[in-house]
């Protein structure tokens, strides 16, 4: 399947502030996904992105298929945007099953 | 609406021990998945299940079984449980691309 690899491994802002990871990923890709994993474990699907520009509050992702990499930018971060994030892609021998990135993990500071 | 439910959230087992996990989606989703989670590694698919009475193995099926009892449920089971399966069990669904994520287990094994 796709390899993921996502940087920068650790963010450490303080509230307010802005940020841009980024997921390089190795193949063309139908489906492509951000999820944030919450302090308590929980994973949430942000954004299905496999190209283009998408926006859901504070967050928006951008993916630029044809140079493999998508962007996930957080602005005037809160609190309760830490965690870690991960950037997945089509584990092509799987269905409709995910190849994972390593994470980015956040930490927002009062 | 639910989403997609797991149980139990906590587990410890002996070396040798059996289980079962379950899991259970109410999104009428055609694809589920088992991943396991362990630190630094990202997620991990274990089984997949692309439809009601089909499964396949994943990237990392050794140790474990599965079995997709109706469209909704989709159990993971541990025979003989051993240390390297201590972890955290994620199980998703999706319709086709996107995945939603259950709570997990956290399972040790001694």
């Amino acid at each position: 399947g796709i390899q993921v690899e996502q940087s920068p491994p650790d963010l450490i802002l303080q509230e307010g502030a802005n940020s841009t990871l980024r997921c390089n990923f190795s193949d063309s890709v139908n489906n492509l996904q951000w999820f944030h994993q919450n302090p308590w474990g929980q994973l949430i699907n942000l954004f299905y992105i496999p190209s283009g520009t998408k926006q859901n509050g504070r967050l928006s992702a951008t993916t630029v298929a044809t140079e493999r990499y998508s962007l996930l930018y957080i602005s005037s971060s809160q609190t309760t945007d830490s965690g870690v994030y991960f950037c997945a892609g089509p584990n092509s021998n799987s269905g409709y099953a995910l190849n994972f990135g390593k994470g980015t993990s956040l930490l927002v500071t009062p | 609406n639910a989403g997609v439910t797991q149980t139990p959230k906590f587990q410890v087992l002996k070396t040798g021990q059996s289980m079962t996990l379950q899991c259970a989606q109410d999104m009428n989703h055609n694809s589920m998945y088992w991943y396991r989670q362990d630190p630094g590694m990202g997620l991990r698919l274990i089984y997949y299940s692309a439809s009601e009475g089909t499964t396949d193995k994943g990237e990392v099926p050794n140790g474990y079984n599965v079995s997709r009892l109706n469209k909704r449920e989709f159990s993971l089971r541990l025979e003989s449980a051993a240390p390297s399966q201590t972890s955290v069990y994620f199980c998703a669904s999706s319709g086709e691309y996107e995945q939603y994520f259950g709570p997990g287990t956290r399972l040790t094994v001694t």
